[in-house]
């Protein structure tokens, strides 16, 4: 059965401190795992997408990289306004997206 | 307008209420999505357009009844609705059903009294 989990569920970060959120994944056939950042009443953000072992993509303080059986999300010296739920995804040969249940990062100045 | 739009954000009705929830993409996607948004619990993929035609009904009660007239616009026609369909109600697009990213509206906050 496809099936994707975070961890940890809740992170506490003090500015500064870097950490890494992760994504494992099992999935019959990987089309693509995606990272979207959530705040309080909003949708989904889209972030990154990676398709293949290996990859890697980066913007501002995020990089994300990809294994074949899970994902990091590095955060660099945080600052608060990157308190967010960070959200994975991944799409299956089926194209059905499987989410996470999120992590939800707290940043401290 | 940009991205992705839904209406209303906020929504408190009754269980023998009728209601809808619109959304409306701004992106030039062909593909659209209902997604359920319960506390704790991962996103749950409702329903699935691609060119206007329904592909995909994820086992959704028929109290939810979903609406596609144009690449462009998604309702989700409500009624006789249950406490437990309390939830934030997410709309999200992408380019066809390929490995694309889905872009998300802001979501309907829906309170079933």
């Amino acid at each position: 059965e496809d099936q994707v989990t975070q961890s940890p569920e809740a992170l506490r970060l003090q500015e500064g401190e870097s950490s890494s959120l992760n994504c494992s994944y099992t999935v019959s056939g990987l089309r693509g795992l995606f990272w979207y950042r959530q705040d309080p009443g909003k949708g989904p953000e889209f972030l990154f997408t990676l398709y293949s072992a290996g990859e890697e993509k980066e913007k501002e303080r995020l990089k994300a990289t990809l294994t074949k059986k899970e994902s990091f999300l590095h955060i660099t010296a945080p600052k608060p306004e990157d308190s967010a739920t960070y959200l994975c995804a991944v799409q299956a040969w089926t194209d059905k997206l499987i989410f996470g249940t999120g992590t939800r990062l707290q940043v401290f100045p | 307008e940009t991205g992705v739009t839904q209406t209303p954000r906020h929504l408190v009705m009754g269980m023998t209420n009728k209601k809808s929830l619109k959304c409306e993409q701004h992106l030039g996607h062909n593909a659209m999505y209902w997604y359920k948004q319960s506390a704790k619990k991962p996103l749950e993929l409702m329903f699935v357009y691609s060119l206007e035609e329904r592909v995909e009904n994820n086992s959704v009660p028929s109290r939810f009844s979903p609406e596609c007239p144009n690449s462009s616009h998604l309702f989700l026609h409500l009624h006789t609705l249950q406490p437990e369909d309390s939830a934030l109600y997410l709309c999200a697009s992408s380019h066809e059903r390929s490995n694309q990213p889905q872009h998300f509206g802001d979501g309907t906050r829906l309170s079933i009294l």
